[in-house]
């Protein structure tokens, strides 16, 4: 059974830019949510997707935006990049009904805004 | 909206010291309770999952426990070793279909002295 699996690994970008992080759900997991985590905090939800739309939402401006693919799979975007987005970008999985099963987290995708 | 808080923040105890992590949230209307680990600059690793009918989960060495009437969980950690060193983190899903994802703790950073 593969686990959640994310790239790139880690990203540097400048201050305006736009960036795409991927991420690849467990196996037989439908569901996919993305958090950001600055550094010393505990994960911040940004948006959930449940078979391809989103379904929940979290305190977070339009320019972070995403998609899921039929495998599954999932891109988190982020337009006109600010310096308070440097941090660990989570993503997890989980399978079935939205929030009634674990879910499975991926090792991250730091990104640095420079 | 809620707030989940974890006591302490940072712990260091000899190797052997069998310890007790704090969580507590604010809104009881909780579906689970999830405990993760993280190591530095790693994702998250599932723990524990507890649901809101259940009063307690064990996995080894671990030990969960939920009351939700009181918005509290304790995670036990029986004879700690050096490889338990990481940062413990609680989250909570509310119940009720809320699309809020998990709504994180900041984390106790545990330091087991060998």
């Amino acid at each position: 059974e593969t686990g959640v699996t994310q790239s790139p690994t880690h990203l540097i970008k400048t201050r305006g830019q736009q960036v795409t992080l991927r991420c690849s759900s467990q196996s037989g997991h439908n569901t996919v949510s993305w958090y950001q985590q600055a550094l010393g905090q505990g994960p911040q939800f940004i948006f959930q997707y449940y078979r391809e739309e989103e379904n929940g939402r979290g305190n977070f401006p339009p320019r972070f935006s995403g998609l899921q693919f039929p495998n599954y799979s999932s891109e988190l975007n982020v337009n006109a990049l600010e310096l308070d987005d440097s941090a660990l970008y989570l993503c997890a999985s989980s399978f079935g009904i939205p929030y009634s099963y674990e879910q499975y987290f991926g090792p991250g995708t730091r990104l640095t805004v420079t | 909206k809620q707030e989940v808080t974890q006591i302490p923040a940072a712990l260091s105890v000899p190797e052997g010291e069998n310890l007790v992590l704090n969580c507590s949230f604010t809104d009881s209307a909780i579906y689970n309770l999830q405990w993760f680990r993280q190591d530095p600059g790693k994702g998250l690793t599932s723990l524990l999952l507890i649901q809101s009918s259940q009063r307690e989960q064990t996995s080894g060495r671990l030990n969960a426990s939920l009351d939700k009437s009181s918005g509290r969980s304790t995670l036990y950690i029986a004879a700690s070793q050096p490889g338990d060193s990481a940062t413990y983190l609680c989250a909570v899903i509310r119940s009720g279909g809320g699309a809020d994802g998990l709504t994180f703790g900041k984390g106790t950073h545990l330091i087991i002295q060998p």
